[in-house]
């Protein structure tokens, strides 16, 4: 099976960087993903790593540590837009298949 | 194209009634996924296709759901007597083989009174 941990509530000042976290157990590892959900609305991609190491898109990083089963999304710059539920999903083998596994989000409150 | 979409995106429904859902992925892709998100949770896992096959259902999946993808077009979830504990967001998700990310539809938020 799968399982993540990630913290349920991070909260930080516009203009500020912040780090959330994720911890994963899977079998078959493919790739760490990140989505934001905003109040009401759907899903939407930021970020995936397979390798290690740190991927940058704008103001948004993804890192990943296969060894250590662990990852993190980087904010820079934060913005008042940026307060939303953000999400890593693991992307593991199951009989051929690849779905991704949601963890259970962290709310990000961004205060001016 | 314009995204996945789903159908309908609120469903008030009576204890023990069925519901169905429907969802239309973005047309090249071949793999679909349901997912059921309550509030304050994060998208749980139900079922994936490929094509028109149904290779993956997770546990939370009860015989009272069931999920059909003829032809490996738009996809359907059907819950059959619906209970309180049913209420959620189910979400459809698509991609393809070369994606990264999957595409999620706005969701069919069910309640079930």
């Amino acid at each position: 099976g799968q399982s993540l941990e990630q913290p349920s509530e991070v909260t930080a000042v516009e203009g500020a960087i912040v780090q959330i976290n994720c911890t994963y157990q899977t079998s078959g590892f493919y790739g760490l993903s990140w989505y934001q959900q905003h109040d009401g609305g759907a899903p939407t991609f930021l970020s995936y790593n397979a390798l290690d190491g740190l991927e940058e898109t704008g103001r948004f990083s993804s890192f990943l540590s296969r060894s250590d089963s662990y990852g993190y999304l980087l904010l820079q710059e934060l913005q008042m837009k940026d307060s939303a539920s953000y999400f890593c999903a693991v992307t593991g083998a199951s009989g051929g298949s690849y779905i991704p596994t949601f963890g259970r989000g962290t709310s990000l409150i961004v205060h001016p | 194209d314009t995204g996945v979409s789903q159908d309908p995106r609120h469903k008030i429904t009576k204890r023990g009634q069925n519901v169905t859902f429907r969802c239309d992925p973005i047309s090249e892709h071949n793999r679909l996924y349901w997912y059921r998100q309550t509030l304050g949770q994060g998208p749980e896992f139900l079922t994936y296709f490929q094509n028109e096959a149904q290779l993956e259902k997770s546990r939370l999946l009860s015989d009272r759901f069931s999920a059909e993808r003829p032809k490996g077009s738009f996809s359907t979830l059907e819950i059959q007597r619906t209970e309180q504990g049913d209420s959620a967001m189910y979400l459809c998700a698509s991609s393809s083989p070369t994606d990264r990310e999957a595409f999620f539809g706005q969701g069919t938020r069910l309640t079930v009174v």
